[in-house]
């Protein structure tokens, strides 16, 4: 069974500085994606990971993949305080039920002045 | 059109109503998707629907019924539910099972159960 572990679970950054989380997963799988939701709202795709390797940037945020590592890391540069956030890593089993993404805890990113 | 809607965006209920959550995309996408989200968890797949046919049923109790009558349209509906079932709801969408397909959410439905 696939289970996806983030950490940290919690995230209080000063504006500016440099920080990254981290996405473990337990079964071999080629492809991971990031989502960020704000409270009481929906989740928004940031990246799509589909081979080792991959690596994709959007703004702040730096995503990358490592299938033989089972690891990926979502990296702030600089950050601000509308990146505050909680951010989701997800999953699928290789070759198990499609559809099925399974999500980790999620980590909440607090940026303070 | 790129977004999935979902209505209401709010819903209160009692324990014996009936009611029923909806969900829209015009993307073209053939595969719709029902999630669960409990306070501060991440959030857990129920059902999902592939060209209009049931693909998925995460051993969702029977209160919960869905519902795919096209393409484009995705209903849960709701009946003698529990107040453990109070939780944001959302609906996603992607062009179909292929997993290579990142899914698209929309903005879900709060539903409080009394």
């Amino acid at each position: 069974e696939l289970k996806v572990e983030q950490n940290p679970l919690f995230l209080s950054m000063q504006e500016g500085k440099n920080y990254t989380i981290y996405c473990n997963y337990s079964t071999t799988s080629d492809r991971l994606y990031w989502y960020r939701q704000d409270p009481g709202k929906s989740l928004e795709s940031l990246f799509v990971l589909l081979s080792n390797g991959a690596v994709k940037q959007e703004g702040r945020l730096m995503a990358s993949l490592d299938t033989k590592a089972r690891l990926s890391t979502l990296h702030i540069t600089a950050a601000v305080h509308d990146l505050s956030a909680t951010y989701f890593c997800a999953s699928m089993n290789y070759g198990g039920s499609q559809g099925n993404l399974i999500f980790g805890k999620g980590t909440k990113l607090s940026v303070k002045p | 059109d790129t977004e999935v809607t979902q209505t209401p965006k709010h819903l209160v209920m009692g324990m014996t109503n009936k009611k029923s959550l909806k969900c829209e995309q015009h993307m073209g996408h053939r595969a719709m998707y029902w999630y669960k989200q409990k306070a501060k968890k991440p959030p857990e797949l129920m059902f999902v629907y592939s060209y209009e046919k049931l693909s998925i049923n995460e051993s969702v109790p029977s209160r919960f019924s869905p519902e795919c009558p096209n393409s484009s349209l995705l209903n849960l509906h709701l009946h003698a539910l529990q107040p453990e079932d109070s939780a944001l709801y959302l609906c996603a969408s992607s062009q179909d099972l292929n997993s290579y397909n990142e899914q698209f959410f929309g903005p879900g439905t709060r539903l409080t159960v009394l």
